[in-house]
């Protein structure tokens, strides 16, 4: 079986260019999150859809960052303009309805801000 | 809210002795609760997961949990570790469900650390 899928893996760039991160859930799950990881800060929640509609972004950082779920089988993170803090890996995850499910994440997007 | 303390920030244990990460949580409600692993740079993967059936969890790689709900506690175990089970090992708890969609609240991970 597919899972989450990722793209891209690496992505290095320098500041105040625009990044796309994407994301193909698994098809069926109705539920999609995006994450971020670093060292300092740990597995930060950044913002989850259900059913294609964003319902918490209270973990967007700030304007500079975006997310859309445009159907049910992509998503996209985008940061503009980026700065070397955005430096981190992003994982997106994706669930079926009910609280027992669980999420099933992607390998991640490493991403360096130069 | 739901919250989890996982207590040990580093294990480290020698190949085939006995694991234990420890895990308290915290719900105003009867929780579900998942164990899952990291390996380095890879997506975390669920190891096992608690919903309010049998209260002695078995996973992947040999692993299995204990849900206690008088101590709050929902540790991981296994008994003779692997070299490959090296890896940052994270207890979740699902969080309040909001229009239909249900967060995880994740503690601050373990590292376990294998000895030869």
């Amino acid at each position: 079986d597919a899972g989450v899928i990722q793209s891209p893996r690496h992505e290095v760039t320098e500041m105040g260019q625009e990044v796309t991160l994407r994301c193909k859930p698994i098809s069926g799950h109705n539920s999609l999150f995006w994450y971020r990881q670093t060292m300092m800060r740990g597995l930060e929640l950044l913002i989850y859809f259900n059913n294609n509609v964003p319902i918490d972004d209270s973990g967007m950082p700030e304007d500079r960052f975006s997310a859309k779920m445009p159907n049910a089988s992509f998503s996209t993170l985008k940061i503009q303009p980026s700065e070397p803090r955005d430096s981190a890996v992003y994982f997106c995850a994706s669930k079926m309805t009910g609280g027992n499910q669980p999420q099933h994440f992607g390998d991640g997007t490493r991403l360096s801000i130069l | 809210a739901q919250s989890v303390t996982q207590l040990d920030s580093h294990v480290s244990v020698s190949e085939g002795t006995p694991v234990l990460l420890r895990c308290n949580y915290s719900s105003s409600y009867s929780p579900s609760l998942f164990w899952y692993v990291q390996h380095p740079n890879k997506g975390l993967q669920l190891l096992l997961k608690y919903t309010s059936a049998a209260t002695l969890v078995k996973g992947i790689n040999g692993f299995e949990a204990e849900f206690k709900k008088s101590e709050t506690s929902f540790h991981l175990t296994k008994p003779s570790a692997h070299m490959s089970d090296a890896a940052e090992y994270f207890c979740v708890v699902s969080g309040t469900r909001i229009q239909g969609a249900q967060k995880l609240v994740f503690g601050q991970g373990t590292r376990l650390t294998i000895n030869p």
